[in-house]
């Protein structure tokens, strides 16, 4: 099984300011199968990036997707209060499995 | 607009059974496949089935093989999820999820809310 590791843990930044998230891969993955996925309190997640850099339909432009083999990275640029969230990385080269997530939280 | 809309969750003592359904609105139902992922309480995703547009093919992650059986009404456009011998560690709240293909092979496009399932004496 392919394990995934976000990091940071959580990141605390302020509105305006950019954030960049790490997803790092057990074994070389595929970069059309890795997508990112934001998850606010309470809420089902949300398909960002799939394809490693393809936004989904309707995702501000404020949300990049990059990396190949084994290390990813999400940024988001100039964080709106909306953007405070959970994110997860999902590979599904071989099988389908989830990071553990990153929190952006309100410094 | 997509719609998922789980139901039939709920309390139930370990090694019993429980039916989850997802009703779908707002696409062509029979172009993709509907997944099943789950989320323990505080925890993290894990990817737990998938049927195909026809119905034809399923798919299952190891940790549910053998208990738990997806299926597919078309003309209802639903899927289902019948859980048995169910244990503590699959509390969790299962979402339904839309999928390009079927398999594991493919990103979840849309997400349904979600339906708690409690597996507790």
């Amino acid at each position: 099984e392919i394990v995934l590791t976000q990091s940071p843990g959580t990141l605390s930044l302020s509105p305006g300011e950019s954030a960049t998230l790490f997803c790092r891969a057990s074994q070389s993955i595929s970069s059309s199968y890795l997508a990112w996925y934001q998850q606010k309190p309470g809420q089902a997640p949300r398909l960002l990036i799939s394809g490693t850099s393809s936004r989904a339909t309707g995702i501000a432009d404020r949300f990049s997707g990059s990396g190949s083999g084994t290390e990813f990275t999400l940024t988001i640029s100039r964080l709106e209060p909306e953007d405070f969230a959970v994110y997860y990385c999902h590979q599904y080269d071989s099988s389908s499995t989830f990071g553990q997530g990153t929190k952006v939280e309100i410094k | 607009e997509v719609q998922l809309v789980e139901s039939g969750g709920g309390l139930v003592k370990p090694g019993g059974s429980l039916r989850l359904a997802c009703a779908a609105s707002g696409f062509s139902f029979t172009s993709y496949s509907i997944n099943w992922v789950r989320q323990a309480p505080g925890k993290g995703l894990e990817w737990v089935s998938s049927v195909s547009g026809s119905g034809s093919y399923v798919f299952y992650a190891d940790s549910v093989k053998g208990r738990f059986t997806i299926s597919r009404d078309n003309a209802k456009k639903s899927v289902y999820l019948q859980m048995n011998s169910l244990r503590v560690e699959d509390t969790a709240v299962y979402y339904c999820a839309r999928a390009p293909v079927a398999g594991t092979h493919t990103h979840f496009d849309y997400w349904g809310q979600g339906s708690l399932v409690t597996v507790s004496s």
